[in-house]
């Protein structure tokens, strides 16, 4: 059964960082495209950032309200990637999702994780 | 940035149909077949029901179907059953740095 399962979220104040763990089974994510969403409470989707397979150059794009602050790094041999997140705002406060991306699609979830940044 | 426009809200009896619109630009929606829905239950994850407009992953009931006309999507829910009550988002590959995919503004699917 293939399954994400995100870890590391919490309660931080603004200005911390946190860094965020999502390790896949089932499946291997090497040749995989990874992504992170987010959800704040209440509210819509937003994209956060992605991370390519090695095959395609390991390339990372973020969401313009995270660029520069957040960070997605991957170690396939532990068929995890992670969400480095500094210089947190109460606006980064939400639930954190990792997925699989292919074909312009987020096909497999996590369940996620929620980050709270209040001070 | 923008998100995609969707209705807040959309209703049905057992056994309906409902179709909900994703409206775009002809940046994203418009300029794309990377269109996608996705069904959310109170406290549960996303789930993809439907892939590049119209595709659907094993498993999902063929009663969703997806469609697209210029730079609006449409995910239509036929004989509506009540697992459906969900929020259904849709999304849309865009090219654009630093703002990769955008997601709709979400609809509440109300069976009555």
């Amino acid at each position: 059964e293939v399954q994400m399962v995100e870890s590391g979220g919490g309660l931080v104040k603004p200005g911390d960082s946190l860094r965020l763990s999502c390790t896949a089974s089932g499946f291997s994510v090497t040749n995989t495209y990874l992504n992170w969403v987010r959800q704040s409470p209440g509210t819509g989707l937003e994209w956060v950032g992605l991370i390519k397979n090695e095959i395609d150059g390991g390339t990372r794009e973020y969401a313009a309200p995270v660029k520069g602050r957040f960070s997605i790094s991957r170690d396939d041999s532990k068929n995890t990637i992670y969400l480095q997140m500094n210089s947190l705002s109460t606006e980064d406060t939400a639930v954190y999702y990792c997925c699989t991306e292919w074909s312009g699609t987020f096909h497999n979830w996590g369940q996620g994780t929620l980050v709270t940044v209040s001070s | 940035q923008s998100a995609l426009t969707q209705p807040p809200s959309a209703s049905g009896s057992p056994g309906q149909s409902v179709t909900i619109s994703c409206t775009g630009t002809s940046s994203d929606v418009g300029a794309y077949n990377y269109v996608s829905w996705y069904q959310q239950h109170p406290g549960k994850a996303p789930k993809l029901m439907i892939y590049e407009v119209s595709k659907r992953p094993s498993g999902v009931p063929d009663r969703f179907s997806g469609s697209k006309s210029g730079s609006t999507a449409s995910l239509t829910v036929s004989g509506l059953q009540a697992e459906d009550e969900a929020d259904y988002y849709c999304s849309s590959y865009t090219g654009r740095v630093n703002f990769l995919y955008v997601f709709g503004t979400g609809t509440k699917v109300t069976v009555l």
